[in-house]
């Protein structure tokens, strides 16, 4: 365990459908993170909150909606998704500071969009 | 904007070699750079940190070196083992620093450790 929860593990929805992500980190960090990783493209860098403060939105589509109502608690809310939007979602967190220290990922959610 | 590109995209060795994998970055300004490994559907675990102001870490059997002026990393890992069978993926810190832009990583290195 590396102490940041995902669930789900695996979501499959329709393009007209709403859910959300879910991630939980229990290691005290004060920034989050919202990774996607598609098959054979780099891990792609998608938001980033620090202090619950989003210092980053990595020019994502307005239909992945991120939220952060604490420290501990990072959320994405996904609606009319697109089937290329298929890939694992990964969320990260760490301590920040004048250097980014060691990012500790979660297991990720693996979405499928029909 | 800075590109990561990890040599080799695959790589499958007989248990006991010592191997080294590659990961070189377009742009010199890091802040630091991460090695990673990725088992198959799961996340991320990160290996070693390498600040820009040092020239490797060490853990176990794993050795991270750093050319920043050359921008070149590599990992190298002695007397390999089945359970090192995973993905290896290397990432860069730029910017400002501070963690506010996240990482960019490269595509990884498959690496199968034949028993």
């Amino acid at each position: 365990e590396t102490g940041v929860t995902q669930t789900p593990r695996h979501l499959v929805m329709g393009m007209t459908n709403k859910k959300s992500l879910k991630c939980e980190q229990h290691l005290g960090h004060n920034a989050m993170y919202w990774y996607k990783q598609s098959a054979k493209k780099p891990l792609e860098l998608m938001f980033v909150y620090n202090f619950k403060e989003q210092t980053e939105n990595n020019s994502v589509p307005s239909r992945f909606s991120p939220e952060c109502p604490n420290s501990s608690h990072l959320f994405l809310h996904l609606h009319t998704l697109q089937p290329e939007d298929s890939a694992l979602y990964l969320c990260a967190s760490s301590h920040t500071g004048p250097f980014l220290e060691k990012l500790f990922f979660g297991s990720g959610t693996q979405l499928s969009v029909l | 904007k800075q590109e990561v590109t990890q040599i080799p995209a695959a790589l499958s060795v007989p248990e006991g070699e010592n191997l080294v994998l590659n990961c070189s970055f377009t742009d010199s300004a890091i802040y630091n750079l991460q090695w990673f490994r990725q088992d198959p559907g799961k996340g991320l675990t990160s290996l070693l940190l390498i600040q820009s102001s040092q020239r490797e870490q060490t853990s176990g059997r794993l050795n991270a070196s750093l050319d920043k002026s050359s921008g070149r990393s590599t990992l190298y890992i002695a007397a390999s083992q089945p359970g090192d069978s995973a993905t290896y993926l290397c990432a860069v810190e730029e910017g400002t620093g501070g963690g506010a832009d996240g990482l960019t990583f490269g595509k990884g290195t498959h690496l199968i450790i034949q028993p």
